[in-house]
This record gives C-alpha cells, sequence and structure tokens, in this order.
C-alpha cells in the first residue's frame, strides 16, 4: 500500500494569511494526489483533483502543484470559513489512501 | 443534479452487526465506483473499500478484511455497506463517495454509527 505523509498536522494562521500544506507519498503516483476540505460535522469537498486542476466552484484562492512524490496546497488569503482540516489523497492505486490531515486554526 | 443520500445514525451494540445505505440519484449508478471512507473521532479519513455497481466487484481494505461487505442494488441505485463483529472504536462517521476519474467528486452527508455496551 502507498503510504502519505502530510505535514503539519495542526497549522495556526490568522485571516489573510498564504498557507502551504504538503504531501509526499511513498512512492511515485504521476499526478494521481486530490485535496478535500473537511468542514466538522459535514461530508469532504474536493478542492483539487490531479494534482493541480481545480474543481468546479472552488474558489481561486486554492492551488495545488506537484507530481511523483511531493505535492503541495497553497491558500491564499485566508477567509474565515477556511479554518478547517484539508486531506490529500493519492488516487494512484487502490487503496486510495488519505493523509492524515491538517487542521487550519487560528 | 448528482446526490448521495445515506441511512440515518445507528446505535449498535459490540459483537453485533451495521448496514448503512447510500441512494444515488443524477446520474447513471452503474457507471461509477461507490467508495466508503470513515472518520472515527478525532481520527482522520481511513478508507474501507469500494464497489463497482456494475459487476458488483468489490475491493477492501486489508483492516476490514473478513468483517466488512460492500454491495449494490442497481434497481433502486443505492450501495450498501455492512460491517460485521462491531467494535467500540467502530464508532465513526461513515460516508460513501462517487468516484470519477480517480477523484470522489460527491460525497454522502455521513452516517453516525456508535458502538457502545
Amino acid at each position: 500500500d502507498i503510504q502519505v505523509a502530510q505535514t503539519p498536522s495542526s497549522l495556526p494562521a490568522t485571516v489573510g494569511d498564504t498557507v502551504t500544506i504538503t504531501c509526499r507519498p511513498s512512492q511515485n503516483i504521476n499526478s494521481l494526489l486530490n485535496w478535500y476540505q473537511h468542514k466538522p460535522g459535514g461530508a469532504p469537498k474536493l478542492l483539487i483533483y490531479a494534482a493541480s486542476s481545480l474543481q468546479s466552484g472552488v474558489p481561486s484562492r486554492f492551488s495545488g502543484s506537484g507530481s511523483g512524490t511531493n505535492f503541495t496546497l497553497t491558500i491564499r488569503s485566508l477567509q474565515p470559513e477556511d479554518f478547517v482540516s484539508y486531506y490529500c489523497q493519492q488516487s494512484y492505486s487502490i487503496p486510495y489512501t488519505f493523509g492524515g490531515g491538517t487542521k487550519v486554526e487560528i | 443534479q448528482v446526490q448521495l443520500v445515506q441511512s440515518g445514525a445507528e446505535v449498535k451494540k459490540p459483537g453485533a452487526s451495521v448496514r448503512v445505505s447510500c441512494t444515488a440519484s443524477g446520474y447513471m449508478f452503474p457507471a461509477n465506483y461507490i467508495h466508503w471512507v470513515r472518520q472515527a473521532p478525532g481520527q482522520g479519513l481511513e478508507w474501507l473499500g469500494r464497489i463497482n455497481p456494475n459487476r458488483a466487484a468489490t475491493n477492501y481494505a486489508q483492516n476490514f478484511q473478513g468483517r466488512v461487505i460492500m454491495t449494490s442494488d442497481t434497481s433502486v441505485t443505492t450501495a450498501y455497506l455492512e460491517l460485521n463483529s462491531l467494535r467500540t472504536d467502530d464508532t465513526a462517521f461513515y460516508f460513501c463517495a462517487r468516484e470519477k476519474r480517480n477523484t470522489f467528486d460527491f460525497w454522502g452527508q455521513g452516517t453516525l454509527v456508535t458502538v457502545s455496551s
């Protein structure tokens, strides 16, 4: 199974900041890396697919980059509603493993 | 529009079984895998497995082999997750999600399963 190391697990920030979250799969997954936002009490929401493609309806302050074994999610100009949890997921091979998650908090 | 609607919350005793349903609408149900993911209190997202509704073929996470059964009924566009021999650490929100082009683009609202004596 492909393991996915996601850092940091907790990310203190302030409204207006730019933050970066990193995911490193244990093997080359080309560009098959997705990012999800997860608010408490709700379902995860797809933000970025195939490493850098913005899902329809997602604000442009979210962006993704990377390939192989090194990926990043960048959130520019943090808004109050962005202070929730984020997960990366590799979809290169079954099982589609998730990173451990990052909680962006004030 | 695409929707996945899950069944309601469940409370079970240790050792019991639970079945959660996920009813799809707004797309061709047989055309996309349905995956199941859970989140235990204070924990991250954990993949349980997937089912191909067209052929009923399944893949399960190794941690759940022998305890999980995923099925589907295309006549009612519904996928089912059955988890047996429940333990208290199975307490979690369980989500279904549609796979499209290697992404989970639509999710159910989640079903809380509480395992307690």
